[in-house]
C-alpha cells in the first residue's frame, strides 16, 4: 500500500530550538521526497526535496536527512523561529515522470518565543 | 497570473446540492492537479490533467465527482449531490510539466462545508 507515515502530529518548540519531523514509507519504488510548508489559509508550498542517492540535503536552516535502509526521512529546522510556525507535510513519489504525490498527514509546528 | 487562483475561497452548501469549484492555473503550466485535504489528514490526490491528454481520474472518490479542463486553461471540479463527508479543503495545483523535477504550485484552496 502506498503510504507515508508522519510524526509527530503536532510539535511545540521554543525559539532558537531544533524542530524535527519524521516520516516513514513502505513503497521501495519511492525515489523523490519533497517537504511542503503550509500556513493557515494558504496552499502548501514546496520547501525542500531529496532523492535517495544522498543522505542529507541542506538549504539554509532546513535540512532533510534520509535513511534508505530504514525507509525513513526527516526534516530538521535549525534555530526555529516563530515565523516557521506552520503545518509541514512530507510526501513521496515514484519515478521521474511521476506526477502524483503521496502525502503524510502533516505536522503542526508552533514555535514559541 | 502570478499564482494559482481558486474560487470561491469558501463555500457552504446544503446536503444534496451540486457545487462547482474553479481553478485558474499559472499561465503556461501544462499540468494541473486537484487534491482534497480533510481536517487532520494529508492531501488526497483526486485528478490530474496534462495538456490535451486524457486525465487521470483514479483518485476521484465516487461518480459524484467530476472535473474538466479545456486545453491548458481553467479547470472546474464538480461535486454532485454533496454529502457531509465531502466537507474538506479542495486544493488545485499546477506545474510547468508533470514529473518530479517540476514542483507543484498550489492555490489557497476552496473550503467546502456541507450542512
Amino acid at each position: 500500500q502506498q503510504q507515508v507515515k508522519q510524526s509527530p502530529q503536532s510539535l511545540i518548540v521554543q525559539k532558537g530550538g531544533i524542530s524535527i519531523i519524521n516520516c516513514a514509507y513502505e513503497n521501495t519504488a519511492f525515489d523523490y521526497f519533497p517537504w511542503y510548508q503550509q500556513f493557515p489559509g494558504k496552499g502548501p508550498a514546496l520547501l525542500i526535496a531529496i532523492r535517495p542517492d544522498v543522505s542529507e540535503k541542506k538549504e539554509g536552516r532546513f535540512t532533510i536527512s534520509f535513511n534508505k535502509s530504514a525507509k525513513q526521512f526527516s526534516l530538521h529546522i535549525m534555530d526555529s523561529q516563530p515565523g516557521d510556525s506552520a503545518t509541514y507535510f512530507c510526501a513521496a513519489s515514484a519515478g521521474a515522470g511521476s506526477y502524483q504525490l503521496t502525502f503524510g498527514k502533516g505536522t503542526k509546528l508552533s514555535v514559541i518565543p | 497570473g502570478a499564482g494559482v487562483s481558486q474560487s470561491p475561497s469558501n463555500k457552504v452548501t446544503e446536503k444534496g446540492k451540486d457545487v462547482e469549484l474553479r481553478c485558474d492555473p499559472i499561465s503556461g503550466h501544462t499540468a494541473l492537479y486537484w487534491y482534497r485535504q480533510r481536517l487532520g489528514q494529508g492531501l488526497e490526490f483526486l485528478i490530474y490533467f496534462q495538456g490535451n491528454s486524457a486525465p487521470d481520474k483514479s483518485g476521484l472518490p465516487s461518480d459524484r465527482f467530476s472535473a474538466e479542463r479545456t486545453g491548458e486553461s481553467v479547470s472546474t471540479l464538480t461535486i454532485q449531490r454533496t454529502q457531509q463527508e465531502d466537507s474538506a479543503v479542495y486544493l488545485c495545483a499546477s506545474s510547468l510539466m508533470a514529473g518530479q523535477g517540476y514542483g507543484y504550485t498550489f492555490g489557497s484552496g476552496t473550503r467546502l462545508t456541507v450542512v
